[in-house]
């Protein structure tokens, strides 16, 4: 079993639009939590850490369900600049990182 | 600013020839790592290190080695490059112990023919 899961997509949504991403991680004993993006050709890039309380960043929402093991990104008001791939992230101690797959989304004009 | 920083952006190599990929970074963290991606596939973990001199395989280690002779430099070495190991390369580096997160150098397209 994978150790971080995530939908592929991809996800195609128009200008303005809410899209919500999910992953589920496999390890109860996980510790941290991050969202990243990749551009393409590029290397990932920290969006947010995931805290158990939910965080929100401008137009975007974090959240962590701990006992479904389960981690959501929310983006609001789509802009065609958040085009990407977003990778969940799962940490132990700070000594290994899981990654999903990677999730691709293309806001469309 | 963080910094994370390989050697090459893009790399061309023959089939059999021994090939060093460097990375250094410049926040005294103590682990890094060295990733393979592929389409389909994510990040795979080739080896990360803990401590200088110090170094464990991660999922695919086969046909790879690696170096860390300094805190902030680690080195992936391909044996004898063959074809299938033709792929977009990352490094990062993070605290060892501390939830926080990792920092990825700008990659390395390797590309053996």
């Amino acid at each position: 079993r994978k150790e971080v899961e995530q939908d592929p997509g991809p996800f195609n949504v128009p200008e303005g639009a809410t899209v919500a991403f999910n992953c589920t991680y496999s390890n109860s004993a996980s510790q941290s939590f991050f969202w990243y993006r990749q551009d393409c050709r590029k290397e990932p890039k920290l969006l947010m850490s995931v805290y158990s309380s939910g965080n929100e960043d401008g137009r975007f929402t974090a959240q962590l369900n701990r006992a479904s093991q389960y981690i959501s990104l929310l983006i609001r008001d789509s802009k065609l600049s958040d085009s990407a791939t977003y990778l969940c992230v799962v940490s132990n101690t700070g000594n290994q990182f899981y990654f999903g797959t990677g999730t691709s989304l293309t806001v469309i004009p | 600013d963080v910094k994370v920083t390989q050697s090459s952006r893009y790399l061309v190599k023959r089939t059999g020839e021994k090939v060093f990929l460097e990375c250094v970074q410049d926040m005294d963290h103590e682990n890094m790592f060295w990733y393979r991606q592929d389409p389909g596939l994510g990040l795979r973990l080739i080896y990360f290190s803990y401590d200088v001199k110090m170094k464990e395989k991660g999922d695919i280690p086969e046909g790879y080695s690696v170096s860390r002779e300094k805190k902030e430099r680690f080195s992936l070495i391909l044996e004898s490059a063959s074809t299938n190991q033709t792929s977009m390369y990352l490094c990062a580096s993070s605290f060892l112990d501390r939830a926080t997160e990792a920092f990825f150098g700008q990659g390395t397209r390797l590309t053996v023919v």
